[in-house]
C-alpha cells in the first residue's frame, strides 16, 4: 500500500511570494490533516478535512494561507504572501476514516514533509 | 494551562532500562490518546493508541491511561540505542474533531 505522498520536499523563497504545497493521502482514507511543525515544537494542525468538507480550520491563518481537498481525494496548502516566520516543515497526514468510527479509524499516517525556508 | 503538556527532555536512559514518557491534557472530554515517535527530521509514526483507561501492551511498548487525572503515559521496556526519538503525545476531543499534538519528549538511550 503506498503511503502519503507530498511535494515538493524542499522549498525556499523569499518573503512576500507565494508557495503550494501537494499532498495524494493514502488510498480510501477520509480524513486529510496540514500541519505545521516549526524545530522543537510539536505538529501544529493547521485544517482538517473529511472527505472534502472542512472539519477543523480554526488555526489556519485565514489571512494569508488556504487550502483545498477537491473531489476528496489530494489536497493542496497555498501560503501567499509568505513571512519569515513561516519557515518550518509542512506534513501532510491522513487517517481511515471520519466522524462516528471507532478509534483506531483516527491513527494518521504521515507523508515525508514538504521543508519550507523563508528568507 | 496548555491543552496537551509533556516534557521535553532529554531524557536520557540506559540501555535495556525502562523508559517513562508522560502526557497530561486538560479538556476532560478528550476521547482517544496517540502516541507517536518522531526520529530527527523524519515524520511521525504511530507507536500506539488508548482510548480506556488501565494499559495496554503492544511489545515492547505499553501505553497507560487514567482519565480521572487525565494523563497518558507510554512505557518502553528494555530500551534500545534505535529508540532514541522525540514522542508525541496526541490527543482527539469533541467528538473525534479536535487534533491537538504536545510538544514531545526526546528521549535519548545511552549504549
Amino acid at each position: 500500500e503506498a503511503g502519503v505522498a507530498q511535494s515538493p520536499r524542499y522549498k525556499i523563497i523569499e518573503k512576500r511570494q507565494s508557495v503550494a504545497f501537494w499532498c495524494n493521502p493514502i488510498s480510501g482514507h477520509a480524513t486529510l490533516y496540514w500541519y505545521q511543525q516549526i524545530l522543537g515544537q510539536g505538529p501544529k494542525l493547521l485544517i482538517q478535512f473529511q472527505n472534502n468538507g472542512v472539519v477543523d480550520d480554526s488555526q489556519l491563518p485565514k489571512d494569508r494561507f488556504s487550502a483545498e481537498r477537491l473531489k476528496g481525494v489530494d489536497s493542496t496548502l497555498k501560503i501567499q504572501p509568505a513571512k519569515l516566520e513561516d519557515s518550518a516543515v509542512y506534513l501532510c497526514a491522513s487517517s481511515p476514516r471520519g466522524k462516528g468510527a471507532s478509534v483506531g479509524s483516527y491513527e494518521q499516517y504521515f507523508g515525508p514533509g514538504t521543508r519550507l525556508t523563508v528568507t | 494551562q496548555k491543552e496537551v503538556e509533556q516534557n521535553s527532555g532529554p531524557l536520557s536512559v540506559p540501555e535495556g532500562a525502562i523508559a517513562s514518557l508522560n502526557c497530561t491534557y486538560s479538556d476532560r472530554v478528550s476521547q482517544s490518546f496517540f502516541w507517536y515517535r518522531q526520529y530527527s527530521g523524519k515524520s511521525p509514526e504511530l507507536i500506539m493508541s488508548i482510548y480506556s483507561n488501565g494499559d495496554k501492551e503492544d511489545g515492547r511498548f505499553t501505553a497507560q491511561l487514567n482519565k480521572a487525572s487525565q494523563y497518558v503515559s507510554l512505557l518502553i521496556r528494555d530500551s534500545q540505542p534505535s529508540d532514541s526519538a522525540t514522542y508525541l503525545c496526541n490527543l482527539r476531543t469533541g467528538g473525534y474533531q479536535k487534533v491537538t499534538f504536545g510538544t514531545g519528549t526526546k528521549l535519548q538511550v545511552i549504549p
